[in-house]
């Protein structure tokens, strides 16, 4: 267990919808990273935030958003969804810098 | 496009062999390698990691050879066992971003 949390677990929904994956990162640690990873495209970054303020950006679509709030969880949220979206999404978590990251279980997202 | 390049896809050993996986990558700023192992149903874990100005860098049985010159990093698995067998991502990173590789299928027969 890596002590990041992830939920839900799993999510089906449907096209055009919108969705919030929840993250919650392992006590003391100030960065949250998001992936995505489907079968086609592998594992690729989204999106950091350190301590609330986002730090870098990835591959992340326009329809997509995250933050981060002051108890340090983050929220990845997924708009006008589309089939293409059905991934499994990660949330990761370090301290402070980029190395060490540690992964949530992931949610996985699927799209109807 | 991707940043790194990893083979093979998938790779079946017999229980005490050594698996080997490769990777390469073509932007000389990345500055470190870390390579994560996956089971199904899990998240990544961080399993070793090098920096380029180490030639190579052991953990138990798992060992990553760097070679700077020709952009290529392996992972050596010795004596695999049973339960190795998962998902090997390599990836590389300059400032906050992993890129990674697209990830190998190891498969230790007992």
């Amino acid at each position: 267990d890596s002590g990041v949390t992830q939920t839900p677990k799993h999510l089906i929904t449907a096209t055009g919808q919108r969705v919030t994956l929840r993250c919650s990162p392992r006590s003391g640690d100030l960065s949250v990273y998001w992936y995505q990873q489907s079968l086609d495209q592998g594992l690729q970054f989204l999106i950091q935030y350190y301590n609330g303020e986002e730090r870098a950006k990835g591959n992340i679509l326009e329809r997509f958003s995250a933050q981060q709030f002051p108890d340090l969880h983050s929220e990845l949220n997924l708009s006008s969804l589309e089939l293409g979206d059905s991934a499994l999404y990660f949330c990761a978590s370090s301290v402070a810098g980029w190395e060490t990251q540690y992964f949530g279980p992931g949610t996985r997202l699927l799209v109807l | 496009q991707q940043q790194v390049k990893q083979s093979p896809q998938s790779l079946i050993v017999q229980k005490g062999g050594i698996s080997i996986i490769n990777c390469a990558y073509e932007n000389t700023a990345f500055d470190y390698f870390p390579w994560y192992q996956q089971f199904p149903g899990k998240g990544p874990a961080l399993l070793i990691a090098i920096r380029p100005d180490v030639s190579e860098k052991k953990e138990g049985r798992f060992t990553i050879s760097f070679n700077k010159s020709a952009k290529q990093f392996s992972l050596h698995i010795m004596d695999s066992q049973p339960g190795d067998s998962a998902t090997y991502f390599c990836a590389a990173s300059m400032g906050y971003k992993l890129s990674f590789g697209a990830g190998t299928t190891v498969t230790v027969r007992a």
